[in-house]
């Protein structure tokens, strides 16, 4: 099973909002990954986690704050965000460890901040 | 440094016709190599990849050779449909020095349309 789930699939939030974006992997990989992707753009990084603790902050705005409760799970918390926010956000597992791991990506969250 | 680059789109083609799409990378060290899909509105599928020089990665008609004399990874299909229609991203991975984790670098994506 390769599969990467991602809830929910489309989210409309106003910019006083708290919301949460979840991933679930079940394949037994210790990293994680949330990427942000725009529209005709490549995936960016935004955060990594490997066994459970943040290993890789790509410089990203404190009103993300992402959490990983246990070693399938990966959460994005967000909160008073801006209208250029709006993007898909992607989760992403592979194994960790020394190594050139691939990894596999969840169908997305569809954001829109109004 | 580590960088991608794929040849600009969008490619559109006829059912049936050969598909070449460029990549070309910059690596310090030695990369695994691998191409994404993106069908529309959904996530990244990884659809190949290669870890070594002269690997081929294969799946589903589509091949790429790992050219480490000219550092390229070109996709190739015989024969397109037009449910191939997606977005492509090729993409490497170099084991960061003194990290646990690879890095994935992405080109900018290749838009391929396929007509009936």
């Amino acid at each position: 099973d390769t599969e990467v789930t991602q809830t929910p699939k489309h989210l409309v939030m106003g910019m006083t909002n708290k919301k949460s974006l979840k991933c679930e992997q079940h394949m037994g990989h210790r990293a994680m990954y949330w990427y942000k992707q725009k529209a005709k753009k490549p995936p960016e990084l935004m955060f990594v986690y490997s066994y459970e603790k943040l290993s890789i902050n790509e410089s990203v705005p404190s009103r993300f704050s992402p959490e990983c409760p246990n070693s399938s799970l990966l959460n994005l918390h967000l909160h008073a965000l801006q209208p250029e926010d709006s993007a898909l956000y992607l989760c992403a597992s592979s194994q960790a460890g020394q190594g050139s791991y691939e990894q596999y990506f969840g169908p997305g969250t569809r954001l829109t901040v109004t | 440094g580590n960088s991608v680059t794929q040849m600009e789109g969008p490619v559109t083609l006829s059912e049936e016709a050969f598909l070449t799409i460029n990549c070309t990378y910059t690596a310090t060290g030695y990369p695994s190599l691998f191409w994404y899909v993106q069908y529309p509105g959904e996530g990244l599928q990884l659809l190949l990849k290669a870890t070594k020089a002269d690997d081929k990665g294969s799946n589903k008609g589509f091949e790429a050779t790992y050219r480490k004399e000219t550092t390229s990874f070109h996709l190739e299909k015989g024969s397109v449909q037009v449910s191939d229609s997606a977005v492509y991203f090729c993409a490497l991975i170099e084991p960061d020095r003194g990290s646990t984790l690879g890095r994935l670098y992405f080109g900018r994506g290749t838009q391929l349309t396929v007509w009936p």
